[in-house]
């Protein structure tokens, strides 16, 4: 079965530093670019920023860079969203999702499959 | 950027209905345009994608067309199991999500 497990639920402090991960199975995890998006409680879906597994090569959409850091081990199949210091607006839901399209160089397409979402909760 | 918007922001039908969403660009986007379904406390689930293919699994019901800015999202028969909050998303550049639109039933 392809599918992407996601890391669980974390509370943290503002200030904190925090990685949550991603982990593919089922499919070949370095062929499938991998994005983040996040949801905001009672809100709507944003893109974060993608990564391609196979090079880690990474784009972020300008609302999210410099905040977080996208990365990935291709050795475990896993990739993660890391905060140096979070902030209270960062409390939301966090998934990853792959995208649909084999070996696509872009990055393009649909996001075919979701992890089941790390809610992150910051708060003193 | 480009920018999506999505109307009706929600709405209201009954079992049977046939529901209609539109999602237009702020520019010309091609048909690089998917619909997601996202029922409350799940993750989204992609419906459609390149603006008019059904992605494998997903029931005939369902149906999008269009090209360039205007796109739009068809139920044909709305069932129960439809209550769900839709995206349209676009990947012109970088990928951007719409609104959303909430649908109910009447």
């Amino acid at each position: 079965e392809v599918q992407l497990v996601q890391s669980g639920a974390e509370v943290k402090k503002p200030g904190e530093s925090l990685r949550i991960s991603c982990k593919g199975s089922g499919y070949s995890f370095t062929s499938y670019w991998i994005s983040w998006v996040r949801q905001m409680p009672g809100k709507g879906l944003e893109w974060m920023g993608r990564i391609d597994p196979s090079d880690s090569y990474t784009n972020y959409s300008p609302s999210f860079q410099g905040h977080v850091t996208i990365s990935a081990d291709k050795s475990i199949s896993t990739a993660y969203l890391q905060w140096s210091s979070l902030k209270a607006s960062d409390t939301a839901m966090y998934y990853c999702a792959r995208h649909r399209d084999y070996g696509d160089p872009l990055g393009k397409g649909a996001f075919d499959i979701w992890g089941q979402g790390t809610m992150v909760t910051v708060s003193s | 950027d480009i920018q999506m918007t999505q109307s009706p922001s929600s709405l209201s039908a009954s079992v049977g209905d046939r529901v209609t969403i539109t999602c237009q660009a702020s520019q010309d986007i091609s048909n690089y345009l998917n619909w997601y379904q996202q029922k409350p406390g799940k993750a989204p689930k992609l419906l459609i994608y390149d603006a008019s293919n059904l992605e494998t699994g997903v029931p005939s019901r369902f149906s999008g067309s269009g090209s360039g800015t205007d796109f739009t999202f068809t139920i044909s028969s709305l069932q129960p199991e439809d209550i769900a909050t839709y995206y349209c998303q676009q990947y012109d550049n970088l990928p951007d999500f719409g609104p959303g639109t909430k649908v109910d039933i009447k």
